[in-house]
C-alpha cells in the first residue's frame, strides 16, 4: 500500500508559467515532507519541506502548501524555468526515528 | 564538503554473478541508507544503518542480499546472485539524523543484469 502517492507520472508546463505538483498521503502520523529533485543519471537531492506545524513554506521560487485534513501537499514553481525539467519526488516521515517514505515521481518537463 | 560518494557508476553482469556496491558517506553523517529505484518508481528502503548498527532492514532481500558498515563509515551492498530482476539503480545517502530527517544522496550505481 503506497503511503506517499504522487499520481500524475508526467507534467508539461510553458516556461514563465506556474507548475505545480501534487502529492497525497494516507499515513496520519508523517508530520514531516520533503521534495527532492532529480536529474538523469544523478542522485536525488533536497529542494524544500514542510513541518506538519505549518502550512506553507516558502524559498525563492518555490513554495509548498500542506493541507494537513486532506493529506494534501502541493510544490509550486514560479515562473518555471527549463533548468527545473526533472524528475520530483514527495517524502514523507513521522516524529519517531523513521526513514523517508517516497512517492512515484512526477516529471516536470518547462518547454521554452 | 565532499557529498556521498557511491562506486561503479555503471555495472553490467550476467545473472547469477555477484556485485557490489561501495558507498563512502558524508563526513559525520551517523545515518547511512541504500535504497533501490526501479525505473519509473520511488526510491525504496533497502537497509539502514545507525553507526555500523543495521537499525531497519526489513526491505532486504537477505537470501541473496547482504550489507556491512564497517567502523561506522563507509558500507558495502553486495548481491549474490544477482538476477534479472534486480536490475535498477542502487541509491545510498547519508543523513546527520534528527530532526529533519534530510538526506544527501549519492548519484547511485546503476545496475544491469543480462
Amino acid at each position: 500500500d503506497q503511503q506517499v502517492k504522487q499520481n500524475s507520472p508526467s507534467l508539461s508546463v510553458q516556461e514563465g508559467r506556474i507548475s505545480i505538483l501534487n502529492c497525497d498521503y494516507t499515513n496520519s502520523m508523517f508530520d514531516y515532507f520533503l521534495w527532492y529533485k532529480k536529474y538523469p543519471a544523478e542522485g536525488p537531492t533536497f529542494l524544500i519541506s514542510i513541518s506538519s506545524i505549518k502550512d506553507k513554506n516558502e524559498d525563492g521560487r518555490f513554495t509548498v502548501f500542506l493541507n494537513k485534513s486532506a493529506k494534501h501537499l502541493s510544490l509550486h514553481i514560479v515562473p518555471s524555468q527549463p533548468g527545473d525539467s526533472a524528475v520530483y519526488f514527495c517524502a514523507a516521515r513521522d516524529s519517531g526515528n523513521t526513514p523517508l517514505v517516497f512517492g512515484k515521481g512526477t516529471r516536470l518537463s518547462v518547454i521554452a | 564538503e565532499a557529498g556521498v560518494v557511491q562506486s561503479p557508476r555503471y555495472k553490467i553482469i550476467e545473472k547469477k554473478q555477484p556485485v557490489a556496491f561501495w558507498c563512502n558517506p558524508i563526513s559525520g553523517h551517523n545515518t547511512l541508507y541504500w535504497y533501490l529505484q526501479n525505473l519509473g518508481q520511488g526510491p525504496e528502503l533497502l537497509i539502514r544503518y545507525e553507526n555500523e548498527e543495521a537499525v531497519d532492514d526489513s526491505q532486504l532481500p537477505k537470501d541473496r542480499f547482504s550489507a556491512e558498515r564497517l567502523k561506522g563509515v563507509d558500507s558495502t551492498l553486495k548481491i549474490q546472485p544477482a538476477e534479472l530482476g534486480d536490475s535498477a539503480v542502487y541509491l545510498c545517502a547519508s543523513s546527520p539524523g534528527q530532526p529533519t530527517g534530510e538526506l544527501f544522496f549519492g548519484e547511485g550505481s546503476r545496475l544491469t543484469v543480462l
